[in-house]
């Protein structure tokens, strides 16, 4: 069975501060990876997704994500954070023999102050 | 191209009433999920489908009915609503393909008193 463990429920940052939200999972095969990001009042949307080749991937927004498959992790990264940012984060893993299927975390809400 | 609709966005039922989801798509998508989001629970899958005719039970099925007679129509159906079911329901769909995408609907916020 495939899981996904995120380690911080609420973040609260300043413009500017850079973000790092923790995503791991557990799986004994290929993974495929997302994150996806809810806007207040709005519906989930892919933030970005790994599923093979470089490790570090770029999402919308100045979004990247690393893969570090020896850590079982997938953590969202942004540099310098916006107010437009606050919003409720997902990461999400699909197992190679899950297709379609895939069970998410339990959520990072992040506030950013202006 | 109106992608993911679902309806109604709001509802209100009292104990043991029923009520119908529907969740429609033109994405032309073979696969379609149903998901119901609490509070510091994140997402957690109620029922799929991976075609149409075709449904299998997610993570949290029970008090739960689907049905998926139309391949752009997947249906989420409660027979008997208990106050434990108040949720935001999430309908989404992909291709299929473990490497694809979820599109999701806008959610309906259901109250069961």
């Amino acid at each position: 069975a495939q899981s996904v463990s995120q380690h911080n429920h609420h973040v609260i940052l300043s413009e500017a501060a850079s973000l790092e939200l923790g995503c791991n999972y557990s799986y004994g095969g290929t993974v495929n990876l997302f994150w996806y990001v809810q806007y207040p009042g709005q519906h989930l949307q892919l933030l970005l997704k790994y599923f093979s080749g470089d490790p570090l991937v770029k999402g919308i927004k100045g979004f990247e994500a690393e893969f570090i498959k020896s850590k079982f992790s997938f953590n969202l990264r942004k540099p310098s954070v916006q107010w437009s940012d606050t919003a409720e984060y997902f990461c999400a893993v699909n197992g190679d023999t899950n297709a379609g299927k895939s069970t998410f975390g339990d959520g990072t809400t992040l506030t950013v102050k202006p | 191209n109106a992608g993911v609709t679902q309806t109604p966005k709001f509802r209100v039922l009292k104990t043991g009433q029923s009520m119908t989801l529907l969740c429609a798509q033109d994405m032309n998508h073979e696969y379609m999920y149903w998901y119901r989001q609490d509070p510091g629970m994140g997402l957690r899958l109620i029922h799929y489908s991976v075609g149409e005719g075709t449904t299998a039970k997610g993570e949290v099925p029970d008090g739960y009915n689907v049905s998926r007679l139309k391949k752009q129509n997947f249906l989420l159906g409660l027979e008997s609503a208990a106050p434990s079911q108040t949720s935001v329901y999430f309908c989404a769909t992909s291709s299929g393909s473990k490497a694809d995408t979820q599109y999701f609907g806008p959610g309906t916020r259901l109250t069961v008193l």
